[in-house]
């Protein structure tokens, strides 16, 4: 089975430019998450879509953060304009939860991240 | 979701086994505790998970004590590919298919 993909794995951008991340997850998954690692810390969670709809999006910063998921399936996260504190690991994760089903652990997939380094 | 308090890190030899504590006092009745690593330039991976029983997979075991305030995640004979941040994290019964709040882990060394 194949893994959730990310591209590109790394990415250097002057501050102020856009930058933009794909994410293809785990086929069926109708679950997806965006989350941001800085370094030496855990990752936080930006945005969760269920299927092409976003569920929790408390944590993203929506006057220079957007994602979408056109189609419930690939997803893109996009910084426009980056700031130096942008620096970080953007990891996108998917599961097969229903949440209207409910389960007791919804194991997340993780891909392997798009290292950002604003200068 | 209820805090966990982990090690900064540790250290093992390889072969040996590893326990790796993770303190939760505040746990409720419905939460499941998660263990996932993130080893080195990789995103996390879930490793195991468990309500009250302990918990055996082919990656680790899970030990509960018995008030749940507190587990452990073991490993029976740590590899060099063992060498990860061990993440103990909380999830309630109702909160399954949400997100994972991570705190900052516990950074495992294995020496040969």
């Amino acid at each position: 089975e194949a893994g959730v993909a990310q591209s590109p794995r790394y990415k250097i951008i002057e501050k102020r430019q856009s930058v933009a991340f794909w994410c293809n997850p785990i086929s069926g998954h109708a679950t997806l998450y965006w989350y941001q690692q800085i370094l030496g810390q855990g990752p936080k969670l930006l945005i969760q879509f269920q299927n092409n709809g976003v569920v929790d999006d408390s944590q993203l910063p929506k006057d220079r953060f957007s994602a979408e998921r056109l189609k419930g399936v690939d997803s893109t996260l996009k910084i426009q304009p980056a700031k130096l504190e942008d620096s970080a690991v953007y990891l996108c994760a998917s599961s097969d939860n229903d949440l209207d089903r409910g389960s007791s652990y919804n194991e997340q997939f993780f891909g392997p991240g798009t290292r950002l380094t604003v200068l | 979701d209820a805090k966990t308090t982990q090690p900064n890190s540790m250290e093992s030899n390889e072969e040996e086994p590893v326990h790796l504590p993770c303190n939760h006092s505040t746990i409720s009745g419905t939460d499941y505790i998660h263990w996932y690593r993130q080893l080195p330039s990789q995103g996390p991976e879930y490793v195991i998970h468990g309500l009250t029983s302990n918990v055996n997979n082919r990656m680790a075991s899970l030990a509960i004590a018995e008030d749940r305030k507190s587990s452990t995640l073991i490993l029976h004979r740590a590899t060099l590919r063992d060498a990860a941040v061990y993440y103990c994290i909380l999830r309630t019964l109702y909160n399954q298919g949400g997100k994972l709040i991570f705190g900052q882990g516990t950074e495992l060394s294995v020496k040969p």
